[in-house]
């Protein structure tokens, strides 16, 4: 059965800090890695989509990364705004029907 | 544009009311999806309709009915809820091919049964 694992499930940082989030997936054939980001009683929205290991895509404090195993969403200086869950899913095999994380609950201090 | 709106915006039922939700779209999308959302939940797939035809159903009780008037619409009809469907409702669509499955989702129906 396709398996995607977050990690942390919840991460404090103070404002300025950077790190990371994971997302790890066990399935076969990837056909893509997605990942978003919800702010609380809202619709999730849309950050990246990585297909194949290599890949990295930006926009503004966030990068994401892809290897067979797993994907990073980098938080380079957060900032309060920065704040949400941010949730990854995989799209595998067959199925154009992605599988969701459990999210990874980001709160940043200022 | 990469946007889905769905109305309304907030809804409060009770157990014997009947209730829609509308979700569109124009991106011409023809795949289109229904999530149910808990509280620090992920999505949780109810249906999924792909070229206007429903092709999967999540064992979701009778008291949601999905209707796809169309490739732009998508209906979901409440009936007889419970307390315990008191959720986040998402609509979301993609294409289905490879390469295309980007999810895009719109703001989401708070509902409250009462």
């Amino acid at each position: 059965e396709d398996q995607v694992t977050q990690s942390p499930e919840a991460l404090r940082l103070q404002e300025g800090e950077s790190s990371s989030l994971n997302c790890s997936y066990t399935v076969s054939g990837l056909r893509g890695l997605f990942w978003y980001r919800q702010d609380p009683g809202k619709g999730p929205e849309f950050l990246f989509t990585l297909y194949s290991a290599g890949e990295e895509k930006e926009k503004e404090r966030l990068k994401a990364t892809l290897t067979k195993k797993e994907s990073f969403l980098h938080i380079t200086a957060p900032k309060p705004e920065d704040s949400a869950t941010y949730l990854c899913a995989v799209a595998a095999g067959g199925s154009y029907i992605p599988t969701f994380g459990r999210g990874t609950s980001l709160i940043v201090h200022p | 544009d990469t946007e889905v709106t769905q109305t309304p915006k907030h809804l409060v039922m009770g157990m014997t009311n009947k209730k829609s939700l509308k979700c569109e779209q124009h991106m011409g999308h023809r795949a289109m999806y229904w999530y149910k959302q808990k509280a620090k939940k992920p999505p949780e797939l109810m249906f999924v309709y792909s070229y206007e035809k429903l092709s999967i159903n999540e064992s979701v009780p009778s008291r949601f009915s999905p209707e796809c008037p169309n490739s732009s619409l998508l209906n979901l009809h409440l009936h007889a809820l419970q307390p315990e469907d008191s959720a986040l409702y998402l609509c979301a669509s993609s294409q289905e091919g490879r390469g295309q499955e980007t999810q895009y989702f719109g703001p989401g129906t708070r509902l409250l049964v009462l």
